[in-house]
């Protein structure tokens, strides 16, 4: 099984609304962290927001929300007054565990990605 | 001042050649990693060292063979390359032990293409 699923290939959004990625994960750890990158076409992964599994808020960074729905176990990114700049690929990763857990803890384990396009 | 930087960031080569990435963070992290992106864009692990110490090897074949000379850097090396070795490899680096909130910082990726 998939341990992170993105099920929109693509998406299309108008310039200054509102945009919500899907993002839904499998895991049996109590102890997880679901992060969010944005890679545009010149290809550098750029961090966006991150969300903790014992976290009691939703995590926000700007124009990014993060719709965290843990019995649902998923992790929708939420952007808001989308910019022609948004467009790019999006991917949902998850780590797993403690920092004490040992290696696999330090791995991000990686969805396949949502591409955003912006019209104007 | 690049946090995470890679060299180089274009490689052609031909089949059967061997070849090395190089992979610097000035982050002062203790934790570096190596992606492989393929041609559908999945992110995969490859490698991961915490302080030099390698700690995560995830099934990639030993041609592949990464090296910690510190933990400020993090080399790639490959030997005989296949021609499914093409793809797009990132380096990233995140501070380890004690602050699972972290995120992982990444290079600008290396493209590797195989004639």
């Amino acid at each position: 099984a998939q341990k992170i699923t993105q099920t929109q290939p693509g998406m299309f959004v108008q310039e200054k609304e509102a945009v919500t990625l899907d993002c839904t994960y499998d895991t049996s750890d109590p102890s997880y962290g679901l992060f969010w990158y944005k890679q545009p076409s010149s290809g550098e992964m750029i961090f966006l927001i991150y969300q903790g599994s014992y976290d009691q808020q939703n995590a926000t960074e700007g124009r990014y929300s993060l719709n965290f729905q843990k019995a649902r176990k998923s992790a929708n990114l939420v952007i808001s007054a989308s910019q022609l700049g948004d467009s790019a690929m999006y991917f949902c990763a998850m780590r797993e565990g403690s920092d004490w857990s040992g290696g696999s803890n330090y791995k991000l384990t990686f969805g396949k990605g949502t591409l955003l396009t912006v019209n104007p | 001042d690049t946090a995470v930087s890679q060299t180089p960031k274009y490689l052609v080569t031909q089949m059967g050649n061997d070849k090395s990435i190089k992979c610097e963070q000035n982050l002062g992290h203790d934790t570096m990693y190596w992606y492989k992106q393929d041609s559908k864009k999945f992110l995969k692990i490859m490698f991961s060292y915490n302080n030099k110490e390698l700690i995560i090897n995830e099934t990639v074949p030993n041609r592949f063979s990464p090296k910690s000379p510190d933990k400020a850097h993090l080399n790639l090396h490959i030997n005989s390359l296949e021609l499914g070795d093409s793809a797009v490899y990132f380096c990233a680096s995140s501070q380890g032990r004690g602050v699972s909130n972290q995120p992982q910082h990444f290079g600008d990726g290396t493209r590797l293409s195989i004639l």
